[in-house]
């Protein structure tokens, strides 16, 4: 059974950079179907995408984030990264790593499924 | 931007009743080519992450009761729980997956027992 777990800092100063690592268990992160992304939730609000990789490298961005936002694979580790530089206290969320199906690297990137359990990240000096 | 909105924001409903959400796109999510509507549903229960309920807005996912239901196409979508358990305690969100330049997710509808 596929796992996923966020892991990194839950208290940022602002303007720094924002740094978590989603680790896969269960299943390979270089497998041909999946993207992997990062989706944030600020307390008591909806979700926001942040972006999506593919295990050789291939990204999608939020454009409103992509400025400040760089998303890495490590597939020795069987990890995923997100960096989100210029942090404010607007960034404050539950940042969730999940599983981006595609079937193939060329192919739409469709649904999330799963998700980690999250990781709260709070921008504060 | 394809913007996601959904309502009610909130219902309350009898254990054993009907609950509908609806959720509606600004532009089609139904892809011409394969007559698909690029359109998932998510339930999140308190403290916990999302989970998948339905994919081209009307598949169950696996292991999902066959209570909730999804249908609609082109822009209007609903999800319906036919018999609602407390279980289903949850916030419920829509998302499209039509453009990939930005996946979206509506604003979330709360359903609660009454």
């Amino acid at each position: 059974q596929l796992q996923l777990q966020e892991s990194g800092p839950g208290l940022v100063k602002p303007s720094e950079t924002l740094s978590l690592t989603c680790t896969v268990s269960g299943g390979s992160i270089s497998s041909s179907s999946y993207y992997w992304g990062w989706i944030r939730q600020p307390p008591g609000k909806g979700l926001e995408w942040i972006g999506s990789i593919y295990y050789s490298g291939s990204t999608y961005y939020n454009p409103s984030l992509k400025s400040r936002v760089t998303i890495s694979v490590d597939t020795s580790k069987n990890q995923f990264s997100l960096k989100l530089s210029s942090v404010t206290a607007a960034d404050t969320a539950v940042y969730y790593c999940a599983r981006h199906l595609a079937l193939s690297i060329a192919a739409r990137p469709r649904w999330f499924d799963p998700w980690g359990q999250g990781t709260l990240v709070t921008v504060s000096s | 931007d394809i913007v996601m909105t959904q309502s009610p924001d909130s219902l309350a409903v009898s254990l054993g009743e009907r609950a509908t959400i609806n959720c509606k796109s600004s532009q089609s999510v139904l892809y011409s080519s394969n007559n698909k509507n690029y359109l998932a549903w998510y339930q999140q229960k308190p403290g916990q992450p999302p989970k998948l309920l339905i994919y081209w807005a009307s598949t169950r996912e696996s292991g999902v009761p066959d209570r909730f239901s999804g249908s609609g196409s082109g822009t209007d979508f609903t999800l319906t729980i036919s018999s609602l358990q407390a279980e289903d305690v949850a916030v419920y969100y829509c998302q499209q997956y039509y453009s990939t330049a930005l996946f979206t997710f509506g604003p979330g509808t709360k359903v609660d027992i009454k």
